[in-house]
């Protein structure tokens, strides 16, 4: 079965610099989707940013980027210019890519991101 | 454009009473999931549906039973509710493309139950 590990429970960040989130994962497959899910108080769950396994290619939106190493089996996501409404719940998610409708999100534990003024 | 609605938002119930929760997918999404996430805890799956049918199940208890309608919206029904079961309840839509292609899922806003 598929894992994901977010090791930082908690990361602190000051307002308009740069801080990145790790993500870890264990997997037999060879092709599956990543994500960046935020969780703001709101606690409405907001698609980031994905990343498909067979690209090579580093996903980035706007100010999110990730760094995705599959042999290592990493997918860090870089927040850069950090603002105050980047302050939320961030969950790393696996996919598989396999099973169509089957392919339910797996999630870490989650890394609360605070940010300073 | 429109978004997965949930109904309830909000839900207080005793200890052993029953429970339903419902969701509305995005139109023409064939695909519902469901997710349980506990206080400070992540996301679990539950089940899902596709074209009306169930299509997967995970971590969900006996006592918890679902369905997909033929207007695609799904219901999740909780009975002899335990204090456990005090959580945010997400439903997702999607669009199932193919076997092995992406489809994204769409969150819906959550329906918080609490169990006293």
């Amino acid at each position: 079965a598929q894992t994901v590990t977010q090791s930082q429970p908690e990361m602190s960040v000051q307002e308009a610099e740069t801080v990145t989130l790790s993500c870890t994962y264990d997997t037999s497959e060879s092709d599956y989707y990543l994500f960046w899910y935020k969780q703001p108080p709101s606690r409405q769950m907001i698609l980031v940013i994905r990343q498909e396994a067979y690209k090579q290619q580093n996903a980035t939106e706007n100010r999110f980027s990730v760094n995705f190493q599959k042999a290592a089996k990493s997918f860090s996501l870089k927040i850069s210019d950090s603002q105050l409404g980047d302050a939320a719940m961030y969950f790393c998610a696996y996919r598989s890519v396999y099973g169509g409708s089957q392919g339910n999100l797996i999630f870490g534990k989650g890394t609360k991101l605070s940010v300073k003024p | 454009a429109a978004g997965v609605i949930q109904s309830p938002r909000h839900l207080i119930k005793e200890k052993r009473e029953t429970a339903t929760l419902k969701c509305y997918p995005i139109p023409r999404h064939d695909t519902v999931y469901w997710y349980q996430q506990g206080p400070g805890q992540d996301p679990q799956f539950l089940i899902s549906f596709y074209e009306k049918m169930q299509s997967d199940k995970g971590s969900i208890p006996d006592r918890f039973s679902a369905q997909q309608f033929s207007d695609y919206h799904s219901e999740l029904n909780m009975s002899s509710l335990e204090l456990g079961d005090s959580a945010l309840y997400f439903c997702a839509s999607s669009l199932v493309l193919g076997e092995s292609s992406y489809n994204e899922q769409f969150f819906g806003p959550g329906t918080r139950l609490t169990v006293l």
